[in-house]
């Protein structure tokens, strides 16, 4: 089954600082990975999504994630975070032999002044 | 576009009374997802449609909750009977195409329902 996890409840991080948000994989073939992003009392915004090519992706708000094959991680990064970077952020697989897609649990980033 | 709108916005009822969740998607989508968002089970697909029509509620948890999409700018999800372990937020999105992670599914505010 395809899935993703997300082992951090919550990240801190001083504003600033670079900041990562981790999710691994496990998926069989190649994976197709997706980051979203969700700010209070908001719905899910998509940040960015990699399906193949380069292992660096670049999406919106300063946002990057490293596709990492023989860790099968997925780990969002910012070089400089920022206090409005505050939000629940949510990696995403689609679900094997299907098109519904399977969320991790989240992680919520909270960046101090 | 006003993107895509939800209401009630927060909803506070009783056991076994009915909830009506109502959205409407951006003008000229063809798809439009109901999803389900608690601590315990994240968040989750419950149905989906397109052009009006219910293509898979293989999500929706059980007969107690329904959804409906009589026209192209207008959905509801209905519980009947309501129940505590119902209390979720509840998100509509729409999107052009069946894509579920395209930048281009827009998903609405929300709906915070309460089942006391």
């Amino acid at each position: 089954a395809q899935s993703v996890a997300q082992p951090e409840d919550q990240v801190n991080v001083a504003e600033g600082n670079p900041l990562t948000v981790k999710c691994t994989y496990s998926v069989s073939g190649n994976p197709y990975l997706f980051w979203y992003v969700q700010y209070p009392n908001r719905g899910l915004q998509f940040l960015l999504k990699y399906i193949t090519g380069d292992n660096l992706v670049k999406g919106s708000y300063g946002f990057e994630a490293e596709f990492n094959k023989s860790q099968t991680s997925f780990h969002l990064k910012k070089p400089s975070a920022l206090v409005s970077d505050s939000a629940l952020y949510f990696c995403a697989v689609p679900s094997g032999g299907s098109y519904i897609p399977t969320f991790g649990r989240g992680t919520s980033l909270i960046v101090h002044p | 576009d006003a993107g895509v709108i939800q209401s009630p916005r927060h909803e506070v009822t009783e056991m076994g009374q009915e909830v009506t969740l109502r959205c409407k998607p951006i003008s000229g989508h063809d798809y439009l997802f109901w999803y389900r968002q608690t601590m315990m089970r994240g968040l989750e697909l419950l149905i989906y449609f397109n052009n009006n029509v219910p293509i898979d509620d293989s999500g929706m948890p059980e007969d107690r909750f329904s959804a409906k999409m009589p026209n192209a700018s207008f959905s509801t999800l209905k519980i009947q009977p309501s129940e505590p372990r119902d209390s979720a937020v509840y998100f509509c999105a729409s999107s052009y195409q069946r894509d579920f992670f395209s930048e281009t599914q827009y998903f609405g505010p929300g709906t915070r329902l309460l089942v006391l």
